[in-house]
């Protein structure tokens, strides 16, 4: 059983196009992570968010997290070729302990 | 580099082999996490350490997989009689660079990719 679930697996979308992608569970996080990974490469943090409710922007990508801090979803506006790769959502309950990863949204924009 | 090291970077061993891949974290990085990936999945989670201590093993798939961090700096995974289902990237990551610092915001190593025939 993912203990955090992220939707769609899959997305392949042309450029210009805007998509969001989903991870939820029914736990309560302390916090939230989100990764981005390319081919032959580790993950890469992008932003953790903290507060329930919380919105944090970076450049064309908007990541939000749930009030009940359960929930969170990332948006991509105006997608590029250079989005592309594998995202990741990763909750943290408490100060100390692991982080749990979603299965992951692998994202391709076509030009 | 700055960065989280791993080596070997490939790995091929033939079944019933031990393997050890190493992982140099973070200097001054007080967590250290080794993880199990498939492509295109999400990492999974084996085995944990704070400082020299390892504080979780749940996710080590069997006894045949164990991990050191002695100095509580560079750590050591290694797996026993190796089976071809052993066959994956194993990556590391270290995180905290003070003891006290909340967040568990974690840097990935290139990873050690493992080949079991």
């Amino acid at each position: 059983t993912q203990l955090l679930e992220q939707s769609p697996q899959f997305l392949s979308i042309q450029e210009g196009e805007n998509l969001t992608v989903y991870c939820n569970s029914s736990s309560v996080f302390s916090s939230l992570q989100w990764y981005r990974q390319e081919p032959g490469e580790g993950p890469v943090l992008l932003v953790t968010v903290v507060t329930g409710g919380e919105v944090k922007k970076l450049k064309r990508l908007t990541f939000q997290f749930g009030d009940a801090r359960k929930d969170s979803s990332l948006h991509i506006t105006a997608a590029q070729p250079g989005d592309t790769g594998l995202y990741l959502c990763a909750g943290e309950w408490e100060y100390g302990n692991k982080l749990v990863f979603g299965a992951g949204t692998i994202l391709r924009v076509k030009s | 580099g700055a960065g989280v090291s791993q080596s070997p970077r490939y790995k091929v061993t033939k079944r019933g082999q031990d393997v050890a891949l190493r992982c140099d974290p973070i200097s001054g990085h007080v967590s250290l996490y080794w993880y199990r990936q498939a492509l295109g999945q999400g990492p999974e989670f084996l085995t944990y350490f704070n400082y020299e201590a390892q504080q979780d093993k749940s996710g080590l798939p069997n006894d045949r997989f164990s991990a050191e961090r002695p100095e509580g700096s560079i750590s050591t995974l290694t797996i026993q009689r190796t089976e071809q289902r052993d066959s994956a990237m194993y990556r590391c990551a270290s995180s905290r660079p003070l003891a006290g610092r909340v967040r568990n915001e974690q840097f990935f190593g290139p990873g050690t990719r493992l080949t079991v025939l």
